[in-house]
């Protein structure tokens, strides 16, 4: 089983700010690396998958980069409503493996 | 306009089965690149990935799981069901159930339920 392991745990960020969340995974997942937002008591919804492709009606301000084992999501300029729980989620091997998440917080 | 949802019992007993079902719409399971997963989330905690059909009736489950899970879709009724056995208090989560497409096809599990929470106690 592929382990994603997410740095770091908390970020603590202002609005404005450029955020940098990371997904390392222990094995070579290629290109299949997913990122998700996560709101308290809400579903997650998919931002990002293949490394660096936005879902239908993301921002344009999430984007993604990495290949093989590390990933990266960034979002460019924070807005109030991006602070929220993020996961990363491999689907290059069975089974489909998520990170532990990364809690976005406002500082 | 793609939806889907949960439904089942909010509170089993240990050592009961649990059967939870995602009913969809706006998408087919019959559609060549379709499937529809499972995932639960523990109150705090991760996410994880439970198991998963395609619209050819191939089926993947979690290994630390697959001995307890059996996955089944009803195309003529937009369902897919899960049913964990001997239930443990540890199960308890928020179930979920999201479309999801193959890597050469699409977006992994791009469209979600809301969720439904099952709680395990006698």
């Amino acid at each position: 089983e592929i382990v994603l392991t997410q740095s770091p745990a908390t970020l603590s960020s202002s609005p404005g700010e450029r955020a940098t969340l990371s997904c390392r995974a222990s094995q070579s997942v290629g290109s299949y690396l997913a990122w998700y937002q996560q709101k308290p008591g809400q579903a997650p919804r998919l931002l990002i998958y293949d490394t660096s492709n936005r879902a239908t009606g993301i921002p344009a301000r999430f984007g993604g980069s990495g290949s093989g084992t590390d990933f990266t999501l960034t979002i460019s300029s924070l807005e109030p409503e991006d602070f929220a729980v993020y996961y990363c989620l491999q689907r290059n091997n069975w089974p489909i493996t998520f990170g532990q998440g990364t809690r976005l917080e406002i500082k | 306009q793609i939806t889907l949802e949960e439904s089942g019992p909010t509170l089993v007993k240990p050592t009961q089965t649990l059967t939870v079902t995602c009913t969809f719409s706006g998408f087919s399971l019959t559609t060549s690149g379709v499937g529809v997963g499972w995932i639960r989330q523990p109150p705090g905690k991760a996410l994880e990935w439970l198991a998963l059909v395609y619209w050819n009736g191939e089926v993947q489950y979690s290994p630390s799981l697959k001995s307890r899970l059996t996955i089944t879709k009803d195309t003529s009724k937009n369902q897919v069901v899960l049913i964990m056995t001997n239930m443990d208090p540890m199960d308890i989560a928020t179930y979920y159930c999201a479309r999801h497409t193959p890597s050469n096809y699409g977006a992994p599990l791009d469209y979600w339920g809301p969720g439904t929470l099952v709680t395990v106690s006698s």
